[in-house]
C-alpha cells in the first residue's frame, strides 16, 4: 500500500458550498498531482506541483484551486461547488529519483454535488 | 492532439488462459509507457514501465511489449486468475514525468 491518503472518501454536498479535498503523503515526494476521473473514462490531470510553493494547472481545465505549503500536503479547493463538479478525484505523488516514473495514488474522493 | 485508445469493451476470459490487452496511441512519441491496475473504488497501482528501446518486459505472469512503429503496446497476463479481474490502464510518460492515461480495459477472469 502506498503512503498517500485522501479525505473524505465520499462527499455529498449542495450546490454553492465551498469544499476542500485533502491529500497527504508520507513518502517525502516532491511531485504531487490531482486527477479527475469519471466512470469508465480516463484520468485527466487537473493540477500538479513540483515542490513547495509550486503549482501548475493540468491539461484539463478545472475551476478548482490547489496549494502546496508543505511537502506532504496538497489540498484541492472548490470555492462554489456545482453539479458539473461531480466526479472522482484522485491524488498522486512521485519521486524524481525513480527511473520508473511511477506515480503512487491515494484511494480517491468521490464527490457528488446535488 | 494526443490520443490513447484501449479496448472499451470488457474482456472476459476463462481462468488459466492468457489475457491480452491493447493500447494504441497517436500524435505522440513517448520514451516510456506504463501499465497500471485499478480496482473499483481505488486508485491505480503501478505494474510495469517499458522504455522505447525495449521490445518486451516481463514481471512474474505479466508481459508488456512496446512497438514504437505501430504505436502500440500489448499487455499480457498468463495463467490468469479471478484475482486478476480489474481495470488495466496504460499511460504515456511525457518529458516532465506527467502521465497521459487511456480509459482502461476491464478484465473479467471467470473460474
Amino acid at each position: 500500500e502506498a503512503d498517500i491518503y485522501q479525505t473524505p472518501r465520499y462527499l455529498v454536498i449542495g450546490t454553492g458550498k465551498k469544499i476542500t479535498l485533502e491529500c497527504s503523503q508520507t513518502m517525502g515526494h516532491d511531485k504531487m498531482y490531482w486527477y479527475q476521473q469519471d466512470p469508465g473514462m480516463e484520468l485527466h490531470l487537473i493540477h500538479y506541483s513540483y515542490g513547495v510553493n509550486s503549482t501548475e494547472k493540468g491539461d484539463l481545465s478545472s475551476e478548482s484551486t490547489v496549494s502546496r505549503i508543505r511537502t506532504e500536503h496538497f489540498p484541492l479547493t472548490l470555492e462554489s461547488a456545482r453539479p458539473s463538479h461531480t466526479s472522482q478525484y484522485l491524488c498522486a505523488s512521485s519521486d524524481d529519483s525513480q527511473v520508473s516514473y511511477e506515480q503512487y495514488f491515494g484511494p480517491g474522493t468521490r464527490l457528488t454535488v446535488t | 492532439s494526443q490520443k490513447i485508445e484501449q479496448n472499451s469493451e470488457a474482456l472476459n476470459i476463462q481462468e488459466g488462459k492468457t489475457a491480452t490487452l491493447t493500447c494504441n496511441y497517436t500524435n505522440y512519441s513517448p520514451a516510456y509507457l506504463q501499465w497500471y491496475r485499478q480496482d473499483p473504488g481505488r486508485g491505480p497501482v503501478f505494474l510495469l514501465l517499458i522504455r522505447e528501446n525495449e521490445k518486451e518486459k516481463r514481471k512474474e505472469r505479466l508481459k508488456v511489449t512496446f512497438d514504437t512503429t505501430l504505436k502500440q503496446s500489448l499487455f499480457h497476463i498468463t495463467a490468469s486468475q479471478p484475482a486478476d479481474s480489474a481495470t488495466y490502464l496504460c499511460a504515456l510518460v511525457g518529458n516532465t514525468g506527467k502521465l497521459i492515461f487511456g480509459q482502461g480495459t476491464t478484465l473479467q477472469v471467470k473460474p
